[in-house]
């Protein structure tokens, strides 16, 4: 079945860039998604790209997509203390697969 | 603007009872889902729905029961609590299902067996 790894931590100084990566196994999926999950909530969608795609930016956003290497990453410009969370891709084939998450810790 | 809405939010079980957790959204989606969040483990498909009076086992289906009796609700049971199905439980809907279909999660049930 399909396979979605994420690195478990990642911590940035506010006001710097945040890489978040993603790899995946099944070179099918069509959409690819970025979820947020805030402490004590559950996810919501921040940002999602086709699969015929290499990148999309959406504000601070930036995502990016490697086809030939099943890469994803999300990239947050000038992070801020209120992207703490955790952060999960997802590919689609024909159901949603979920990564392990990576939280995010932005300090001052 | 209710959403997706679980309960209960928290429940603590001793081995071997049983309980259900609701899951209720007011989108008229037709897509429901049930996951389980462990850590280390991000989210996992217990169950899904597509459509009203359809189920559907996901990734971890054993253990747990689930009915889709009218559209808006997804029940997830479990007959036989075990400590290894103490989790966090999210429901979440979509309008369209699998490959398209942006998912609308609830804020998480916590369930803790002894």
């Amino acid at each position: 079945g399909e396979d979605v790894e994420q690195s478990l931590f990642l911590s940035v100084r506010e006001g710097d860039s945040s890489v978040i990566n993603c790899t995946y196994t099944d070179s099918s999926s069509t959409y690819l998604y970025w979820y947020k999950q805030e402490p004590g909530a559950g996810l919501q969608l921040l940002t999602y790209i086709f699969s015929n795609m290499d990148m999309k930016q959406d504000q601070r956003l930036t995502v990016l997509l490697n086809k030939k290497d099943k890469h994803l990453s999300l990239r947050i410009a000038d992070t801020q203390t209120g992207d703490s969370a955790i952060y999960f891709c997802a590919v689609s084939t024909d159901k949603l697969i979920f990564g392990t998450g990576t939280r995010l810790q932005v300090f001052p | 603007n209710a959403g997706v809405t679980q309960t209960p939010k928290f429940r603590v079980l001793k081995t071997g009872q049983s309980m259900t957790l609701l899951c209720a959204q007011d989108m008229n989606h037709e897509y429901m889902y049930w996951y389980r969040q462990d850590p280390g483990m991000g989210l996992r498909l217990i169950h899904y729905s597509v459509g009203e009076g359809t189920t559907a086992k996901g990734e971890v289906p054993d253990g747990y029961n689930v009915s889709r009796l009218k559209k808006q609700n997804f029940l997830l049971g479990l007959e036989s609590a075990a400590p290894s199905q103490t989790s966090v439980y999210f429901c979440a809907s979509s309008y369209k299902g699998g490959a398209t279909g942006e998912l609308f999660f609830g804020e998480g049930s916590r369930l803790t067996v002894l």
